[in-house]
Order: C-alpha cells, then sequence, then structure tokens
C-alpha cells in the first residue's frame, strides 16, 4: 500500500516557526510527494506550495509567499515545508500530496495540524 | 489569480444522479480534477483530466469539461457518497495549483 505520512504538527505562538515533514513509504520512491495542501477548520481546501523532484524550482501561493520554505532530500524520499513568521490564518490541517496527470495530486497523506496561537 | 466557482452544496435522493459544476474563465481550455472529501479524512481523487477515473473509482463518476464550465456527475448515488468535492485545476501561467471552494452533496 502507498503511502505518505505527515508529521510536525503542534500549537505554536504567532511570530514563530514550525517545520513539517512528509515520509513516503518505499513504494512511492518512484512518484515522490512535491506538493503541500492546506485546510482551515471548517473551510476548503488550499494549495500550499510545489517544487519539482529534483528541488530546481519552488512555487508558492501569495498568503505563503516569503515565509514559507518548500524542500526535499531525495535520499530519504522525504518533503518538508519550513513555516516562518506563522500568523493565526495559518493554523490549518497540512497535506502532502504526489503529483499525477494533468497536474492532479492523485495520493495525499492524512495530515497533521498546525494551530497558531497564544 | 485564476478562479474557480462551485456552488455551496446539491441535494440529491438516493439513486438519482447528483451533478456539481465548476466555473471558471475559459476552463475548457485546462484540465480538471475533482477530490471528494469525507468528514475527518483526507481528499481522494475521483477524476482526472476531465473525465479520466482512477483505479478503484466507480464508473458511476463522470466528468466533462467546456467552455466556462467544468461538471461532475454521480449516476446512482448512494449514501457513501455523501461529501465535500473540490475541482482543481493547474494555472500553468502561474504554475499555481488551483481549488475551487467546493461543493457539498447531501444524499437525503
Amino acid at each position: 500500500q502507498v503511502q505518505l505520512e505527515e508529521s510536525g504538527g503542534g500549537v505554536v505562538q504567532p511570530g514563530r516557526s514550525l517545520k513539517l515533514s512528509c515520509a513516503a513509504s518505499r513504494l512511492t520512491f518512484s512518484r515522490p510527494p512535491t506538493h503541500w495542501v492546506r485546510q482551515a477548520p471548517g473551510k476548503g481546501l488550499e494549495w500550499v506550495a510545489s517544487i519539482l523532484y529534483d528541488g530546481s524550482n519552488q512555487y508558492y501561493a501569495d498568503s505563503v509567499q516569503g515565509r514559507f520554505i518548500i524542500s526535499r532530500d531525495n535520499s530519504k524520499n522525504r518533503l518538508y515545508l519550513e513555516m516562518n513568521s506563522l500568523i493565526r490564518d495559518d493554523t490549518a490541517q497540512y497535506y502532502c500530496a504526489t503529483q499525477g496527470e494533468g497536474g492532479s495530486l492523485d495520493l495525499w497523506g492524512q495530515g497533521t495540524l498546525v494551530t497558531v496561537s497564544s | 489569480s485564476y478562479v474557480l466557482t462551485q456552488p455551496p452544496s446539491v441535494s440529491v435522493a438516493p439513486g438519482q444522479t447528483a451533478r456539481t459544476t465548476c466555473e471558471g474563465t475559459n476552463i475548457g481550455s485546462k484540465s480538471v480534477h475533482w477530490y471528494q472529501q469525507k468528514p475527518g479524512q483526507a481528499p481522494v481523487l475521483v477524476i482526472y483530466n476531465d473525465d479520466d477515473r482512477p483505479s478503484g473509482i466507480p464508473e458511476r463518476f463522470s466528468g466533462s469539461n467546456s467552455g466556462n464550465t467544468a461538471s461532475l456527475t454521480i449516476n446512482r448515488v448512494e449514501a457513501g457518497d455523501e461529501a465535500d468535492y473540490y475541482c482543481q485545476v493547474w494555472d500553468t501561467g502561474s504554475a499555481y495549483r488551483v481549488f475551487g471552494g467546493g461543493t457539498k452533496l447531501t444524499v437525503l
């Protein structure tokens, strides 16, 4: 069974930083996770960031540009999201996902919850 | 930035056909993907590239896309289809992935 597993979520104060990690099972080595998507409580899905497999290019939603950094370690088959200068609006369930055909996101982890609160 | 608009809710009786839409400027020129999300669960891809189904998705699920509107159709709706459904495109001009606001499907 192909699986993605996020970790690193928790409660953090506004202005602080947090780093999320996404681990892929061995079966996803050929299809690594490359996207982060978040969902605020009771709200819809919001794409956050993407990175090419070789790490050469990163793309960010306007809402996180300049504050979040997406990276990957292919030797560990891990995807990361470093979140800086966190604000309350960053409170959400964060999912990592693999890219499928046509730019779809065809495999998702179960998510990790980030709560920004003082 | 590119905007996708979905109706907030759709209701249908079991056994009937549910159809929900996703509107965007010239969306027919883009590949549209649809996700199903049940409460407390991660999203699941149910349609990709307008009208293709991933393995394991029932044939009852289908999609179409033309002009400014894409659609997801679920035939012979079952109670287990009750969920939120999101459309998504890849705005290649900006490299962004864009989601619609989601439609809550209620099975009466």
